[in-house]
């Protein structure tokens, strides 16, 4: 059971919007702990896409967009492309555990 | 280009040990803040272990404490993880990982390797 909840799966069609969600509590995203946003194709390095809560890595399209609000987050996707398929983990830090924590993680599922 | 390349998985029996290695190219490890991640089969990413970047400071999810140690070789640019008494839910996929800062707090993972499974059955 993941600190951190996300849907175990999304899916939309190329050139649709999806969101996935992030889902804390008052001790991390609640707290005020920056949630951030990896893509995870297996088998291959997890590569950032959004710190900071909205913050974008040069080279990530704008295409990806991240916001926090209360003890939640979540990340936006637009404009839907077939290589967007892969899996999607948020982080944050929590400070009644004292770790660092991550959610489940978002299949996305391009139809 | 920043690269983190780990080896050193495979199939122990319960209570073995292994010992994990990711080499480090284009920084320097001993400038960063360094981490270690896993991922059991079917599940979400999980914290196990940080090293300070002066090596000063090392931090373990509970699960591991005593069990499991973080260590740097600075000549080779190489991290390790020292895995003891290794048990069944250790089995997982081993990530390396280099921290960013923010404001001087260890905040996101900015580059990660592809990871080793470490597989712990009899």
């Amino acid at each position: 059971q993941s600190v951190l909840t996300q849907p175990p799966s999304v899916s939309g069609a190329p050139g649709q919007r999806v969101t996935i969600s992030c889902t804390g509590s008052s001790s991390n995203i609640g707290a005020g702990f920056d949630v951030h946003w990896y893509q995870h194709l297996p088998g291959t390095a997890p590569k950032l896409l959004i710190y900071v809560n909205s913050k974008r890595p040069s080279g990530v399209p704008d295409r990806f967009s991240g916001s926090r609000s209360g003890t939640s987050a979540s990340l936006a996707i637009t404009g839907l492309q077939a290589d967007d398929e892969a899996d999607y983990f948020c982080q944050s830090y929590d400070n009644s555990l004292h770790v660092w924590v991550f959610g489940g993680g978002t299949k996305l599922t391009v139809l | 280009e920043v690269q983190m390349v780990e080896s050193g998985g495979g199939l122990v029996q319960p209570g073995g040990s292994l010992r994990l290695h990711c080499a480090a190219s284009g920084f320097r490890l001993s400038d960063y803040w360094m981490g270690w991640v896993r991922q059991a089969p079917g599940k979400g990413l999980e914290w196990v272990a940080n090293l300070k970047e002066d090596g000063s400071e090392k931090f373990y999810v509970d699960s591991v404490e005593g069990r499991f140690t973080i260590s740097r070789d600075s000549a080779n640019n190489s991290l390790y993880l020292q895995m003891n008494s290794l048990r069944v839910d250790d089995t997982a996929v081993y990530f390396c990982a280099r921290w960013k800062l923010w404001f001087g707090e260890v905040s996101h993972f900015d580059s990660w390797g592809q990871g080793t499974l470490v597989t712990v059955s009899s």
